[in-house]
């Protein structure tokens, strides 16, 4: 079966610190894994999208890692602010032709403290 | 550009009633989709039209579910009748499609729909 699991489910983290988000997927074919921000009432805005030959990717102070052999990836948030209070949900396409099927993740909620 | 724009942002109705959500997409972009959003299920497809033409709709929960895309620029999400377990919110999400795999999907702001 086609799944996207997030770990953890939510995480508090002091301003200024760093942080890890998990992701886990047994999705095939793959085409691409994509991290999303969502703020609370907004639609999601995509941080990254990485293909098979991509281990790494930044977006600023994001940085994305996948290990298409173990099937994992993770979102890196380096000095934490305020704003980057949100969910983050971890998206695998399926390799379906025209990248139709994406298989969506129950996202990460983060709470950046003061 | 002004993004994906959805209307209204907020809706509330009564069981029964017909509910019509509203989606501009991006200017240029060819592909729209529809999507619910719960805190137990997260994200699911609902439809999505390529060129103004829907490709899948298996995503449909059931037939009070309709969806048309009379234009590029315009598509409508319609539930009639409405239930209470239609509660959720609702995104309309737009991209380019060329002939790779990788293109961004934009969001609007999404409709959270209430039915008591």
């Amino acid at each position: 079966k086609n799944q996207v699991e997030q770990s953890p489910q939510s995480l508090i983290i002091l301003e200024g610190k760093n942080c890890t988000l998990q992701c886990n997927y047994t999705v095939s074919p793959f085409s691409n894994l994509r991290w999303y921000k969502q703020d609370t009432g907004r639609g999601p805005v995509s941080l990254t999208i990485m293909t098979f030959s991509e281990n790494t990717k930044s977006n600023g102070r994001y940085t994305a890692t996948l290990d298409a052999d173990t099937k994992q990836s993770s979102l890196h948030i380096t000095a934490s602010q305020l704003s980057d209070s949100a969910s983050y949900i971890c998206v695998v396409a399926r390799n379906a032709g025209n990248n139709r099927k994406l298989i969506w993740g129950l996202g990460t909620s983060l709470a950046v403290n003061p | 550009d002004a993004g994906v724009i959805q209307s209204p942002r907020h809706e509330v109705t009564e069981m029964g009633q017909e509910v019509t959500l509203r989606c501009k997409p991006i200017s240029g972009h060819n592909s729209l989709f529809w999507y619910r959003q719960t805190m137990m299920r997260g994200l699911e497809l609902l439809i999505y039209f390529n060129n103004n033409v829907p490709i899948d709709d298996s995503g449909m929960p059931e037939d009070r579910f309709s969806a048309k895309m009379p234009n590029a620029s315009f598509s409508t999400l319609k539930i009639q009748p409405s239930e209470p377990r239609d509660s959720a919110v609702y995104f309309c999400a737009s991209s380019f499609a060329a002939s790779g795999s990788n293109e961004k999907l934009f969001f609007g702001s999404g409709t959270q729909l209430s039915v008591l």
